[in-house]
């Protein structure tokens, strides 16, 4: 049973052109979401986060979306760049386990030079 | 290090053989976490510890798998009689504050465990 799903493996795109990245949940328990970025051979580290109170959350080039009423997230970067070629993983969790946190099957992103 | 540091990096064990994972949290991080990532998933919770205390290990696979820190820093996970299905990434995590606090994680590099 999949709580947190990333339904897209992997995604491709331009240099300089937005990348969207997707997440579905199903808990409605969940209050706090998290995108991790994760390079080969590294542990996933943090980028973006957004509490249920909000609908947008935006840092730099980075922007995550919410839409509770459909369980759905979403990671905004605009412009991609080669560097953020990684796999991006969408996480989840009730406020009061914090970050005892739901993860999905992650997108593997590829931004082409 | 200023990072959170496992090892080995990389492990071959024999089915049947015990393990033992090593973490070296952020030095003063209360909360330390142990995660499994099988090939193409994303991590999944093992367990948790505030301090030395073990506060869940709801999601520890089995009987096998046990996981201490006994002096609320280094943290150990250990795996008896070693299975294939054991064979995945496992990473661990620190926070400075307990869960409750949506403090974010910071994960170590992983150790690969590799069961044949």
């Amino acid at each position: 049973d999949q709580q947190v799903k990333q339904n897209s493996p992997s995604l491709s795109v331009q240099e300089g052109r937005i990348s969207i990245l997707n997440c579905d949940y199903t808990n409605s328990m969940f209050d706090y979401f998290l995108w991790y970025k994760k390079y080969p051979a590294e542990g996933p580290t943090f980028l973006i986060s957004i509490s249920s109170i909000k609908d947008k959350n935006e840092d730099g080039r980075f922007t995550v979306f919410l839409n509770k009423s459909a369980k759905h997230l979403s990671l905004h970067i605009v412009p991609s760049q080669p560097g953020d070629s990684a796999v991006y993983f969408c996480a989840a969790s009730p406020t009061e386990y914090g970050n005892k946190l739901v993860f999905g099957a992650g997108t593997i992103l590829r931004v082409k030079s | 290090g200023a990072g959170v540091s496992q090892s080995p990096r990389y492990k071959v064990a024999k089915r049947g053989q015990d393990v033992a994972l090593r973490c070296d949290p952020i030095s003063g991080h209360v909360s330390l976490f142990w995660y499994q990532q099988a090939l193409g998933q994303g991590p999944e919770f093992l367990t948790y510890f505030q301090n030395e205390a073990q506060l869940d290990k709801s999601g520890l696979p089995s009987d096998r798998f046990f996981a201490e820190r006994p002096e609320g820093s280094v943290s150990t996970l250990k795996i008896q009689r070693t299975q294939q299905e054991d064979s995945a990434v496992y990473l661990c995590a620190s926070s400075l504050e307990g869960v409750g606090t949506n403090e974010k994680l910071f994960f170590g590099s992983g150790t690969q465990l590799s069961v044949l």
